[in-house]
């Protein structure tokens, strides 16, 4: 069963510190593996898109690692700030004729001041 | 500005009724998404379109239906017969092929009263 599983469910930091986020999969034909961000209540938003080829990569201060050998992905967030308080959900895309989605349930991060 | 627009935001449905939700593209992608949030869940994929005209079963499609007569519009339908509608309801969009971004729309929220 082509499954995505995150950890941990939840994460309460102070601002300025940094954290790391986990995701395992088991989806196969794998296409791709994205990171969103989606604030309460509105729709997610990519961070980043990394294939099988790519082992990480950076979109400003978020770091996503993949590691296609053992399935298991990171996003590192770096001198959090207040506004990345929001849930992180990590998604893997199957390599299938409309590559299908298939989420994690996501990590709630909040960022205190 | 191109984007994907839901409308509306919140949606109230007494029992027993169908109810549209909105779901528009000035993106010029030809494959579209529905999905479903349920607390504590992945998003789950209702119907899915890859071109005008034509559009697949996703894994909950059962009491929902929809069309696709133009290439920006992917309007979803919430009948009597879905047992549970009341959930966060996202559209997508993206282009063709593979490693594509998928773009969200900000949801819309129906609840059943």
């Amino acid at each position: 069963k082509n499954q995505v599983e995150q950890s941990p469910q939840s994460l309460i930091i102070l601002e300025g510190k940094n954290c790391t986020l986990q995701c395992n999969y088991t989806v196969s034909p794998f296409s791709n593996l994205r990171w969103y961000k989606q604030d309460t209540g509105r729709g997610p938003v990519s961070l980043t898109i990394m294939t099988f080829s790519e082992n990480t990569k950076s979109n400003g201060r978020y770091t996503a690692t993949l590691d296609a050998d053992t399935k298991q992905s990171s996003l590192h967030i770096t001198a959090s700030q207040l506004s990345d308080s929001a849930s992180y959900i990590c998604v893997v895309s199957l390599n299938t004729g409309f590559q299908k989605l298939v989420f994690g349930t996501g990590t709630r991060l909040l960022v205190s001041p | 500005d191109g984007g994907i627009t839901q409308s509306p935001k919140y949606l109230f449905r007494k029992e027993g009724q169908n109810v549209t939700l909105s779901c528009e593209q000035n993106l010029n992608h030809d494959a579209m998404y529905w999905y479903r949030q349920d607390p504590g869940q992945g998003l789950r994929l209702i119907y899915y379109s890859q071109i005008v005209n034509d559009f697949q079963k996703g894994d909950i499609a059962e009491g929902y239906s929809v069309s696709r007569e133009k290439k920006e519009s992917f309007p979803l339908t919430v009948t009597s017969a879905q047992k549970n509608p009341t959930a966060f309801y996202l559209c997508a969009s993206r282009l063709t092929g593979q490693n594509t971004e998928a773009f969200f729309g900000q949801g819309t929220r129906l609840t059943v009263v």
